[in-house]
């Protein structure tokens, strides 16, 4: 059974960081990209970033670039994310997601099959 | 990055009501479409990917449909576990964003 359980996520100033992280089991966790989407109270969700199967490879969304690093320990079966810079617009529920496409790489193939319960993250003074 | 609409963003409805729900992207996507289900307090829940392609473990009444920039979530008969709220993501290219969702409660 796949499990992805995440962890990190807390109450932190704005200008603050924090480093969420996912373990992930029941599938063989470096062959397959992983993602990172969030979802502000009471609203949509909103796509955060990915990573390759390996890691050589990251994508961001304009608003979290040079702020959010995803990363990733294939030897841990473990996905983090390192937030810094935070602002009160970051608070959200920040959900760690499994891709479905098994070739590795992060393409137009890409689903998202299996998401964790979340973790949450309030930004605030 | 690609825009996603979705229409209606609400909509009341009866047990055994065929339901449509659209989607639209600001780009032609090929057929890079996903849908998800969000229930109150749960994680999304796939449903169909690749615009067409039904998620193993879900039920067959729900279908995609579409190509290009203009794509269809059906439900042909509602059933009581089917209220929730239902969002496109596009695949096409990063970012992959999704549509702001729309609800389907009970009429």
């Amino acid at each position: 059974e796949v499990q992805l359980v995440e962890s990190g996520g807390g109450l932190v100033q704005p200008g603050g960081s924090l480093r969420l992280s996912c373990s992930a089991s029941g599938f063989t966790f470096s062959n397959f990209p992983m993602h990172w989407v969030r979802q502000a109270p009471g609203k949509g969700l909103e796509y955060v970033s990915a990573i390759s199967s390996n890691g050589g490879r990251t994508y961001y969304a304009d608003s979290m670039k040079g702020r959010f690093t995803i990363s990733r320990d294939n030897s841990k079966n473990t996905l983090y994310l390192q937030m810094s810079s935070l602002k009160a617009e970051d608070t959200a529920l920040y959900y760690c997601i499994k891709d479905g496409a098994i070739d590795g790489a992060v393409t137009a193939t890409t689903y998202f099959d299996y998401w964790g319960q979340g973790t949450l993250v309030t930004v605030s003074s | 990055d690609i825009q996603m609409t979705q229409s209606p963003s609400s909509l009341s409805a009866s047990i055994g009501d065929r339901v449509t729900i659209t989607c639209r992207a600001s780009q032609t996507i090929s057929s890079y479409l996903n849908w998800y289900q969000q229930k109150p307090r749960k994680a999304p829940n796939l449903l169909i990917y690749a615009a067409s392609s039904l998620q193993s473990g879900v039920p067959s009444r729900f279908s995609g449909s579409g190509s290009g920039s203009d794509f269809t979530l059906t439900i042909s008969s509602l059933q009581p576990e089917d209220f929730a709220t239902y969002y496109c993501q596009q695949s096409y290219t990063t970012p992959f964003t999704f549509g702001p969702g729309t609800k389907v409660d009970i009429k």
